[in-house]
């Protein structure tokens, strides 16, 4: 299973774009990419998922370069509500283990 | 995205009973359920993965007789805690996948064994 690195906090304001990247270097063929973010006494909340290139929803972006080792969420624009624990996941693919790391306490401030 | 329905949110329960925590996909049949525990501040810690009529399959670690899975539906899973004890105390969550790419997770249910 792929093991993802990942900052563990991130200080941001309110109206600036934040970045988050994740390494994965042992990510296999078949994996794909997933963004999860978890408030404190709630489950996660499925942001994105990428195979490869760039993927955008209505919340975010996720860049993932070529060799795939590595993975940026992009959130535009943070509020205070986008305080949260970020996690990226990898090693997931059609039923298989879910594994998280530790994750990225993302704080923003006024 | 997908529902997935876990219930109860919190339960405090005296030490030596048992706590049964449900989880429900409710617009998806979920194929696949996990079930993870996570103490304050920390990641989720995968306890078991349960395939729909099949025997779980836990994690090194993770007592099978004391953490009881059942997912005897495509949309129903459960997790019983057999005479739980305050260290027991924790955050439960279930996730569930259905044969997208992505899972989803329930709410998650607060333990407290006193």
């Amino acid at each position: 299973l792929a093991k993802t690195t990942q900052p563990i906090s991130m200080d941001s304001y309110e109206g600036q774009e934040v970045n988050i990247t994740c390494s994965h270097n042992n990510i296999a063929t078949n994996d794909y990419i997933t963004w999860y973010q978890q408030f404190p006494s709630q489950g996660p909340r499925f942001i994105i998922q990428g195979y490869k290139t760039k993927v955008t929803n209505e919340v975010a972006s996720l860049f993932i370069p070529a060799d795939r080792k590595s993975s940026t969420l992009s959130l535009p624009r943070v509020s205070l509500s986008d305080t949260a624990v970020y996690y990226c996941l990898v090693g997931y693919n059609q039923g298989g283990k879910l594994i998280f790391g530790q994750g990225t306490e993302l704080s923003v401030k006024p | 995205g997908a529902v997935v329905s876990q219930h109860p949110s919190r339960v405090i329960c005296k030490s030596g009973t048992s706590v049964k925590i449900e989880c429900r996909s409710l617009d998806f049949q979920a194929t696949t359920m996990f079930w993870y525990r996570q103490f304050p501040k920390q990641s989720l810690m995968l306890m078991a993965t349960s395939n729909e009529g099949s025997k779980a399959t836990y994690e090194q670690g993770v007592e099978k007789d004391k953490f009881l899975i059942n997912h005897a539906s495509l949309t129903l899973s459960t997790l019983t805690v057999t005479s739980a004890h305050p260290e027991d105390s924790s955050f439960y969550i279930c996730s569930g996948y259905g044969g997208n790419t992505e899972a989803f997770f329930g709410q998650g249910t607060r333990l407290t064994v006193v």
